[in-house]
């Protein structure tokens, strides 16, 4: 069975931290990971990945894929309060465009 | 605004009763995808439609259904309604073959079921 694991649960930080949050995953065909972010209910799309060690980056964050080692990372530099949220990543494998969500993980910033 | 539109936005409703959600795509977009967030399984997805049919399906109830019309919009029908399904029902569309990856996926504010 297809499984995304994300880590950690939830953080908090300071404004101006940087945050580092893990995507693990076992997927039989993999195509691409997505990371989203979620505030109060829509989540909205930040990157998609489908190519090993290229990194994605888009402002403050930025994101690597490691096809090898099954796993993703989205980095959030300088933090602000703004970033509270929920990160969600999610694997698409090859066949049956099927979509696989991991739990997310709640990152709350504090002034 | 993403440009899909969900109704209602919210939901309350017995359990054994049935509902219906609905979702207008972004303009031009073929692929209408639903998801189901509960508090303690995070977002799961249930089923995918192309173009009026159905394309891919997740972890999806027998109980749900769902459909997507000439229009496009799309509907997804709970029945047999158990406490367990009170969540929030994400609809995300997508232009182009169906595939998610290649033209972003945008998703819809959500309805809230609560389930009495």
């Amino acid at each position: 069975e297809d499984k995304v694991v994300q880590s950690p649960l939830s953080l908090v930080v300071h404004e101006g931290d940087t945050v580092t949050l893990n995507c693990s995953y076992e997927v039989t065909n993999f195509r691409s990971l997505l990371w989203y972010k979620q505030e109060k209910k829509a989540p909205t799309f930040l990157f998609m990945l489908t190519s090993s060690g290229i990194e994605k980056k888009s402002g403050r964050l930025s994101s690597i894929l490691d096809k090898k080692e099954l796993f993703s990372i989205l980095n959030i530099t300088a933090t602000q309060t703004g970033d509270s949220a929920v990160y969600l990543c999610a694997v698409e494998e090859a066949a049956g465009n099927k979509l696989t969500f991991g739990g997310g993980t709640r990152v709350l910033v504090k002034p | 605004d993403s440009g899909v539109t969900q109704t209602p936005k919210h939901l309350i409703t017995a359990t054994g009763q049935r509902v219906t959600l609905r979702c207008s795509p972004r303009s031009g977009d073929l692929s209408v995808y639903w998801y189901q967030q509960s508090l303690d399984q995070g977002l799961q997805f249930l089923i995918q439609y192309y173009n009026g049919e159905e394309r891919a399906k997740g972890n999806i109830l027998e109980r749900f259904s769902a459909q997507q019309f000439p229009d496009l919009h799309s509907e997804l029908n709970l029945s047999s309604l158990e406490l367990g399904d009170s969540a929030l029902y994400f609809c995300a569309s997508s232009s182009g073959g169906g595939r998610i990856e290649n033209t972003e996926a945008f998703f819809g504010q959500g309805t809230r079921l609560t389930v009495v």
